[in-house]
């Protein structure tokens, strides 16, 4: 079946750790994006990937970051820097930009 | 750059009546629209999109939206509501030319009562 795949579903980080949030796509898919979700708020985009090796600023940024090395993959890392880490994170993907997104089941990331 | 406004944050309605989930957006140049819906600890799941051709859009599980360009808003509606239509529903909108970014609404919380 295709679709988009989020691990874990559940994550479980320590201040002052990095963590490494996974999303996988079969579509065969160009573009693929990072949403942060807070409780109660509609979705904030964190970076985006139009192509493989080139990705581009979202709104919320600083404390993130990615890589787009295989089409099928755009794992997000959430350092250290980023203040407030604790959030739902959903993966998207598109056929291209703009066009209609389709998601991943998201990760739910908690810093103790 | 886009902007979307839903207009309610909670909609109650009891089971089998007809619900309306408002949204209005501004831009500067054409748009396509999106609503998706979440249901509890899951991800965003498609209902419909209007890319362009006629302004009434039918998605899925019996859901429909408008597209009014002179008022600027997709309004989502249902005939008749069930008790698992009950979920976040979200309203967004991108520009229709080169590489737009999806920008989403806050989010309508829609509770079927029995």
């Amino acid at each position: 079946d295709g679709g988009i795949t989020q691990s874990p579903k559940y994550l479980f980080r320590k201040e002052g750790q990095n963590v490494t949030l996974s999303c996988e796509q079969n579509l065969n898919h160009d573009a693929m994006y990072w949403y942060r979700q807070d409780p109660g708020q509609g979705l904030r985009l964190i970076y985006y990937s139009q192509i493989v090796n080139d990705f581009q600023k979202g709104d919320i940024a600083e404390g993130y970051s990615v890589s787009r090395e295989k089409k099928e993959s755009f794992p997000l890392t959430v350092t250290s820097a980023q203040k407030n880490p604790t959030a739902f994170y959903l993966c998207a993907s598109s056929i291209r930009t703009p066009r209609a997104q389709f998601f991943g089941p998201g990760t739910r990331l908690t810093v103790l | 750059a886009q902007s979307v406004t839903q207009l309610d944050s909670q909609v109650p309605v009891f089971e089998e009546a007809p619900v309306e989930l408002r949204c209005n957006y501004s831009s500067s140049v054409s748009v396509y629209l999106f609503w998706y819906v979440q249901y509890p600890n899951q991800g965003l799941q498609l209902l419909l999109k209007y890319l362009s051709g006629s302004t009434l859009v039918k998605g899925i599980n019996g859901f429909e939206a408008e597209f009014n360009k002179s008022q600027t808003s997709f309004h989502l509606r249902k005939p008749s509501v069930h008790i698992s239509d009950t979920a976040e529903y979200f309203c967004a909108v991108s520009g229709s030319q080169g590489a737009q970014k999806l920008v989403f609404g806050q989010g309508t919380r829609l509770t079927i009562n029995p």
